[in-house]
């Protein structure tokens, strides 16, 4: 069975940072991307940014509202995703979600069960 | 401002029907394929139709996806109170120059 499984969220001051953890089992890690949205309290879903797998040369992107400020990595060999989020705004309280995903197109299919991350003073 | 647009809500009686729209452009709907996904209140979302008119397997074919131009459309036959959700129509989409998701708003189906 497919799980992933976030961690890591809290309560965080604007200016500060935060790492998420995305900790997958069931599948072959390395064989798929991952990809983190958000969703704001009452609000829909927001893409973040993903990272590919290995195939499509582990390759990264980001929405623009949180680049240069949002780094993903993974790590294979612990099939561990994160999420490290700096210089942090209030708008950026959200749960936040992982995601498997496949193919270039990095297309989600399974979601964890998201991790919310409140920033606030 | 969603760059996909559903309608905020639909609504219909037990055992009825109700399609759910989604309207892009060319540089995403037109082009791509388009996937759907159910989020029941309190949890995350989960796929329902991928590449416009697939279901993953477990998922019950009263949910069909069929899409036309820069448009698609999730259908529900047979409805149950369970599927009372919110449905997210999702793509990728290049005009910005690079490659990025986006999604609708979501539709809040109320089963009456």
């Amino acid at each position: 069975e497919v799980q992933l499984v976030e961690s890591g969220g809290g309560l965080a001051q604007p200016g500060r940072s935060l790492r998420l953890s995305c900790s997958a089992s069931g599948f072959t890690f390395g064989d798929f991307g991952l990809s983190w949205f958000r969703q704001a309290p009452g609000k829909g879903l927001e893409w973040v940014g993903f990272i590919r797998d290995k195939v499509y040369g582990e390759t990264l992107e980001y929405a623009a509202s949180v680049k240069d400020r949002f780094t993903i990595s993974r790590d294979d060999s612990k099939s561990i995703a994160y999420l490290q989020m700096n210089s942090l705004k209030t708008e950026d309280t959200a749960v936040y979600y992982c995601t498997r995903t496949w193919g270039i197109e990095v297309r989600p299919d399974y979601w964890g069960q998201g991790t919310l991350v409140t920033v606030s003073s | 401002q969603s760059v996909l647009t559903q309608p905020p809500s639909v609504s219909a009686a037990p055992g009825q029907k109700v399609s759910i729209s989604c309207s892009g452009s060319g540089s995403n709907i037109g082009n791509n394929y388009v996937s759907w996904y159910q989020q029941l209140p309190g949890t995350a979302p989960k796929l329902l139709i991928f590449d416009s008119n697939k279901r993953p397997s477990g998922i019950p074919d009263r949910f069909s996806g069929s899409k036309s131009g820069t448009s698609a459309t999730l259908d529900i036959t047979g409805l149950q109170t369970g599927d009372e959700a919110d449905y997210y129509c999702g793509t990728w989409d290049t005009s910005l120059g690079t490659f990025y998701w986006v999604f609708g708003g979501g539709t809040k189906l109320t089963v009456l």
